[in-house]
């Protein structure tokens, strides 16, 4: 089966500590995405990469970030520096040409701060 | 800046009637559109899009839409309305200059009632 796992799907996270979500795609994208959804907010863009090794900020990157060592994997790490970090996070990924090709999304992680 | 608008937060239909979620857009040059479904805790599914052509999109599980340039929209119906299309639906849309990211609306939540 091709698809984009997330893990965990619920993560709990206390004050000041740093957590990372997990998203691996094996429908060999080129292209991944990290969004967070809010109630009533629709999808926010947070960090973007088009291929290994590059990335980009999207609108709400401040308190993210991410690595992209290979094309399968973009984990999300989401730091102390966010500060209000609760919400359900959408990872996704697209092949080339980025543009005009439907996105694929993960099942997603609801991140909860205690 | 670009922008997708869905006016209704809203919308109840009776099951077998049929149903329209509406979406208007604003893009420079001429707009990649898109319509996602998300049911509870499960990330989205691509349901159609609009690139070029007909202005009749045919997607799955029987929606459609119609792309209407004059007036920047691109609502999403079906004839019959089903019990299980009772979900949160998202139109988004991109220009094809491909130069900013995809753009999410805020989300429409569709009931149907038995």
């Amino acid at each position: 089966d091709g698809g984009i796992t997330q893990s965990p799907k619920y993560l709990f996270r206390k004050e000041g500590q740093n957590v990372t979500l997990s998203c691996e795609q094996n429908l060999n994208h080129d292209a991944m995405y990290w969004y967070r959804q809010d109630p009533g907010q629709g999808l926010r863009l947070i960090y973007y990469s088009q291929i290994v090794n590059d990335f980009q900020k999207g609108d709400i990157a401040e308190g993210y970030s991410v690595s992209r060592e290979k094309k399968e994997s973009f984990p999300l790490t989401v730091t102390s520096a966010q500060k209000n970090p609760t919400a359900f996070y959408l990872c996704a990924s697209t092949r080339a040409p980025r543009y005009h090709n439907e996105q694929f999304f993960g099942p997603g992680t609801r991140l909860t701060v205690l | 800046a670009q922008s997708v608008a869905q006016p209704e937060d809203q919308v109840n239909v009776a099951e077998g009637n049929p149903l329209t979620v509406k979406c208007t857009y604003s893009v420079s040059g001429n707009p990649y559109l898109f319509w996602y479904v998300q049911y509870p805790n499960r990330g989205l599914q691509f349901l159609l899009k609009y690139i070029t052509g007909d202005n009749l999109v045919k997607g799955s599980y029987g929606f459609e839409a119609e792309f209407n340039k004059s007036q920047t929209s691109f609502h999403l119906k079906k004839p019959s309305a089903l019990v299980s299309d009772s979900a949160l639906y998202f139109c988004a849309g991109e220009s094809n200059f491909g130069n900013e990211k995809l753009t999410f609306g805020t989300g429409t939540r569709l009931t149907i009632i038995p």
